[in-house]
């Protein structure tokens, strides 16, 4: 079964620390992976989308890496800010299958302190 | 549009009431996904169309759900007979290709009384 899971399922860091958020994932077959940012109250927003043959990709200060033979994901937040806090979800794009091929992980809910 | 627009922003209806949700998805967007988020989890998925065919609606919960996109472009949702575990955020998204990135509405928040 096509399945995404993130951990961990929330997260509290002060502001200007670093943090890392995992995607692991049993989706086949693969097409690309998305990590997408959701504030309270608002639709989720792209930050970052991942074919295959890429292990690393860079918004800003958010850096995810992709590791398609683990079927493992991260994002690395930098130097966090108070408005990082939000949801991260990971989302993994599958090939010709239902729901439209994306597979939604359930998302990490990161809150940032001052 | 600049984006995605889904109306109402906030919808309150009495138990058993009939519902529509309105998303209007980017103009020439092929791919349009429906998803139901409760609250503090990831969005679901309901359904999804490509063009004006609804190749997937798997997600549908029961059959008071009800989704259409008769010319490929704007869709609707519609939910009869409400009922209090219909409460949530429902999400229209919609991509130029159905492997390129999907952009989300703002939601529309139902909360069923």
């Amino acid at each position: 079964k096509n399945q995404v899971e993130q951990s961990p399922q929330s997260l509290i860091i002060l502001e200007g620390k670093n943090c890392t958020l995992q995607c692991n994932y049993t989706v086949s077959p693969f097409s690309n992976l998305r990590w997408y940012k959701q504030d309270t109250g608002r639709g989720p927003v792209s930050l970052t989308i991942m074919t295959f043959s890429e292990n690393t990709k860079s918004n800003g200060r958010y850096t995810a890496t992709l590791d398609a033979d683990t079927k493992q994901s991260s994002l690395h937040i930098t130097a966090s800010q108070l408005s990082d806090s939000a949801s991260y979800i990971c989302v993994v794009t599958s090939v010709g299958g239902s729901q439209g091929n994306l597979i939604f992980g359930k998302g990490t809910k990161l809150s940032v302190k001052p | 549009g600049a984006g995605v627009s889904q109306s109402p922003r906030y919808k309150v209806a009495k138990r058993g009431q009939d519902v529509a949700l309105r998303c209007d998805p980017i103009s020439g967007h092929v791919s349009l996904f429906w998803y139901q988020q409760a609250l503090g989890q990831g969005p679901e998925f309901l359904t999804y169309f490509q063009n004006e065919a609804q190749l997937d609606k798997s997600g549908l919960p029961s059959d008071r759900f009800f989704a259409e996109r008769p010319e490929g472009s704007v869709s609707t949702l519609k939910i009869q007979r409400t009922q209090q575990e219909d409460s949530a955020v429902y999400l229209c998204a919609s991509a130029r290709e159905w492997n390129t990135e999907a952009f989300f509405g703002q939601g529309t928040r139902l909360t069923v009384v």
